[in-house]
């Protein structure tokens, strides 16, 4: 029962331009989506999150952006940069904080 | 500050045998969490601690998988006996409280691969 999905499994963007990963959740409870990031051999760092009863949360170059009603989220980098390229992970929380994870989506920004 | 540790960084084990992965977390961070990473997926949450009382196990497979949160500190997760199936990278993480905007630390992992 897969509630977070990411439904590509990589995205290939040149520097400079923009980023944008996708993420579609089915479960309505979620109050809290979190974008983490990772490099291989290393374990998943925070990078941006949003509550639910915002629709867009911006932190630098990072912006996530919230679709309640067709359960979707986004996260947009801007201007992407070599050093970005990383497996991206949406997660969503429950009450309680139990995170749930999508697959991920292996970015690749190509200099 | 220092962020989460785990040791060891990889282990490699034949099927039905034993293993353990050792978490210290963050400072002061109070509650601990276990996840299972298995390639091409995203983490799964184990098992969660509070101090050093269970919080939620709904997803540990107890026939097997155990964990203990001793003194509120570090935490062990142990595998015995273990599966082909258990190949994975088992995360562990730390935050300060459990409420939903606290941030989850993550440790490097542990790559666990059963032969």
């Amino acid at each position: 029962d897969q509630q977070v999905k990411q439904n590509s499994p990589s995205l290939s963007v040149q520097e400079g331009r923009i980023s944008i990963l996708n993420c579609d959740y089915t479960n309505s409870m979620f109050d809290y989506f979190l974008w983490y990031k990772k490099y291989p051999a290393e374990g998943p760092t925070f990078l941006i999150s949003i509550s639910s009863i915002k629709d867009k949360n911006e932190d630098g170059r990072f912006t996530v952006f919230l679709n309640k009603s067709a359960k979707h989220l986004s996260l947009h980098i801007v201007p992407s940069q070599p050093g970005d390229s990383a497996v991206y992970f949406c997660a969503a929380k429950k009450y309680g904080n139990k995170l749930v994870f999508g697959a991920g989506t292996i970015l690749r920004v190509k200099s | 500050e220092a962020g989460v540790a785990q040791s060891p960084r990889y282990k490699i084990i034949e099927k039905r045998q034993s293993v353990a992965f050792w978490c210290n977390p963050i400072s002061g961070h109070a509650t601990l969490y276990w996840y299972q990473q298995i390639l091409g997926q995203g983490p799964k949450l184990l098992i969660q601690f509070q101090n050093n009382g269970v919080v939620d196990d709904s997803q540990l497979p107890k026939d097997r998988f155990s964990a203990e949160r001793l003194k509120g500190v570090d935490s062990t997760l142990k595998i015995q006996p273990a599966k082909l199936e258990d190949s994975a990278v088992y995360l562990c993480a730390s935050s300060s409280g459990g409420a939903s905007t606290d941030t989850q630390y993550f440790g490097p992992g542990t790559r666990l691969t059963v032969l």
